[in-house]
């Protein structure tokens, strides 16, 4: 089955403490991303991919990190999480360079940092 | 600048025909797209258009008029199932790395 599959779907920290949240695609799909979703402020792009080895900023990058060593994966990193960092996150991917390739979501990871 | 407006919520009764409006003001567009998401799961897509005019799937259809950049998802036969957040999204630039920019979303209410 066609997926983007990302872990954990629940998680709560603290302040401070190295987080890595998983994404991974099995159709091939050339570009990657990283959106957070809060209330009031919809879906933001923080990272995106357009290809193995490149990534780049999207609206809200600050205190995160992405690599991609590899096609299929596209981890987030939060190397020091703060309380403003509590959200839904949702990792994507589409073809590139194809207009009509719809973003196939993961199922969201919920995270909480106090 | 880039902005994409939806009204913030609306209600509607089973059975009946709903209009959720979205209009939008961007620095490139390469098509827009509809998603539907229920409360705290994934988006998912609904629909896409590039060219002016009207693409009917099923109970759905979706309109685009970009000389007034603006679109509508058009939902028949309401169900009490299609109560959820439903998301316009605009595709931008290729060298954005063809991101979808999104508005805040239409939340939907379905009563009997």
């Amino acid at each position: 089955e066609a997926q983007v599959t990302q872990n954990p779907r629940y998680l709560i920290t603290v302040t401070g403490k190295k987080l890595t949240v998983t994404c991974s695609q099995n159709m091939n799909h050339e570009y990657m991303s990283w959106y957070r979703q809060d209330p009031g402020l919809g879906l933001r792009q923080i990272y995106y991919s357009m290809n193995v080895e490149v990534t780049d900023k999207g609206d809200v990058p600050e205190g995160y990190k992405v690599s991609r060593k590899e096609k299929r994966n596209f981890p987030l990193i939060l190397e020091s999480p703060s309380p403003n960092q509590t959200s839904l996150y949702f990792c994507a991917s589409s073809h590139r360079g194809r207009n009509n390739s719809p973003l196939h979501f993961g199922n969201g990871t919920r995270l909480t940092v106090t | 600048g880039q902005n994409i407006d939806q009204p913030t919520e609306m209600t509607a009764t089973e059975g009946a025909i709903v209009q959720i409006n979205c209009t939008y003001q961007t620095s490139g567009f390469n098509g827009l797209f509809w998603y539907q998401q229920h409360a705290g799961e994934a988006p998912t897509f609904l629909s896409y258009n590039v060219l002016d005019g009207l693409e009917e799937k099923g109970r759905f259809s979706s309109f685009l008029s970009r000389s007034k950049g603006y679109s509508y998802l058009l939902l028949k036969e309401l169900q009490m199932k299609d109560s959820a957040s439903y998301l316009c999204a605009v595709r931008g630039f290729y060298n954005q790395g063809g991101k979808l920019i999104f508005g805040q979303g239409t939340e939907l209410s379905v009563k009997p």
